[in-house]
């Protein structure tokens, strides 16, 4: 495996399930990141995370809760989501400092649709 | 705040043929960095061409290259030679000014269609 592994690719809830997103990343990068992309607007930036611990929450509702073990896993836990909530969510790794040519390197995303 | 303009939301080019992709930031930091990436329909965002605000040269990589003008807030994207698989959405964006992250900020996007 290398670069940045995102499972499910596809998933389909209800309102009231509780499911789970998951991302590696075989890169030996130390920031992780959850974007999500909603049709016809800019990748929104979720949760930010460096040296596993959360640096960065964007207002995101407590509907969405992050977990990240340690700095190759990133996970996105989802409990009780509206159907607005339906788009691509995509996983990012980098390499610490935001300078110079350093860049996110992401997943393909994982496809959600909330029923 | 900063912020990334995209104002064509669809571009059709013909097979081997050039094509520019617009892109105006706004931001007041002048220390930032500018990206392009690729997302084809799989969903993967694939990293293109990077420039930096202090770089002197535009950027080049491969086929693609970043005419950058700074007075103008610009930094748009050309790619030569154009291939069927360059057909995807090209997205701009923006380093924000960060520590020990490298936060992007994203336009909403161009989606080219390549013509054979």
């Amino acid at each position: 495996e290398t670069g940045v592994t995102q499972t499910p690719r596809h998933l389909v809830m209800g309102m009231t399930n509780k499911k789970s997103l998951k991302c590696e990343q075989h890169l030996g990068h130390n920031a992780m990141y959850w974007y999500k992309q909603s049709a016809k607007k800019p990748l929104e930036l979720m949760f930010v995370y460096s040296l596993e611990e959360r640096v960065e929450n964007n207002s995101v509702p407590s509907r969405f809760s992050p977990e990240c073990p340690n700095s190759s896993h990133l996970f996105l836990h989802l409990h009780t989501l509206q159907p607005e909530d339906s788009a691509l969510y995509l996983c990012a790794s980098s390499q610490g400092q935001g300078s110079g040519a350093n860049v996110l390197t992401f997943g393909a995303g994982s496809r959600l649709t909330v029923l | 705040a900063q912020k990334i303009t995209q104002t064509q939301p669809g571009m059709f080019v013909q097979e081997k043929e050039a094509v520019t992709l617009d892109c105006t930031y706004d931001t007041s930091d002048p220390s930032y960095g500018l990206f392009w990436y690729k997302q084809p329909s799989s969903g993967e965002m694939i990293f293109l061409i990077y420039q930096g605000s202090y770089d002197q040269q535009n950027a080049t990589e491969g086929r693609y290259s970043l005419n950058f003008q700074k007075a103008r807030k610009s930094a748009n994207l050309v790619i030569s030679a154009s291939q069927l698989g360059d057909s995807a959405m090209y997205f701009c964006a923006m380093r924000e000014p960060s520590g020990a992250t490298n936060k992007l900020i994203f336009g909403t996007g161009t989606l080219l269609a390549v013509q054979p």
